[in-house]
């Protein structure tokens, strides 16, 4: 069965403090791994897009790596405004996503 | 922006009352889905749509009923709304992995 787990649930970081979110999943044929910031309130909005393992992609303090079995999304220095839900998906056959229950990020000053 | 709306932004409503959920996009997109979001469980796809009059079921569609009569409108209804639907639902437009989510209604079922 495809899942998605993310690690950990909540994180609290001080501002300048780097750190990692965890986002493994079992999937038969990954076709993709997709990064997704939430902020309370509001719907989710996509961030990046993985294809195979090695690949990296960048967006300010945010970096986001996949291997084989998981991937991660680094912050680098976070700052209070990065604060905020991350999730990560998956393809589940052609047409629909499964997404983690997420990591709930809060960075203080 | 993608230019998704969702309309009521919330809703309070009575177990066994119909409600109707409506996700208009402008961007033209071909898909579209409507998610349930609950603490524990994050987002849960209930249905989708693949084109006009195009629609399928996600994993949780139980008790839920959308239609598609235009491309930049999805309906979502649920024909006699119980406490379990309690929930924030939020719609997507968009290609599988890029969507573009509206800013969620919350629907309380007493």
């Amino acid at each position: 069965e495809d899942q998605v787990t993310q690690s950990p649930e909540a994180l609290r970081l001080q501002e300048g403090e780097s750190s990692s979110l965890n986002c493994s999943y079992t999937v038969s044929g990954l076709r993709g791994l997709f990064w997704y910031r939430q902020d309370p309130g509001k719907g989710p909005e996509f961030l990046f897009t993985l294809y195979s393992a090695g690949e990296e992609k960048e967006k300010e303090r945010l970096k986001a790596t996949l291997t084989k079995k998981e991937s991660f999304l680094h912050i680098t220095a976070p700052k209070p405004e990065d604060s905020a839900t991350y999730l990560c998906a998956v393809p589940h056959g052609t047409d629909k996503l499964i997404f983690g229950t997420g990591t709930r990020l809060q960075v203080f000053p | 922006d993608a230019g998704i709306t969702q309309s009521p932004r919330h809703k309070v409503t009575e177990t066994g009352t119909p409600v109707t959920l409506r996700c208009h996009q402008t961007e033209n997109h071909r898909y579209m889905y409507w998610y349930r979001q609950d603490p524990g469980h994050g987002l849960r796809l209930i249905h989708y749509s693949y084109g006009v009059k195009d629609t399928d079921k996600g994993e949780v569609s139980d008790g839920y009923s959308v239609s598609r009569s235009k491309t930049e409108d999805f309906l979502l209804t649920l024909e006699s709304a119980t406490s379990s639907q309690t929930s924030v639902y939020f719609c997507a437009s968009g290609s599988l992995g890029e969507q573009f989510f509206g800013p969620g209604t919350r629907l309380t079922v007493l």
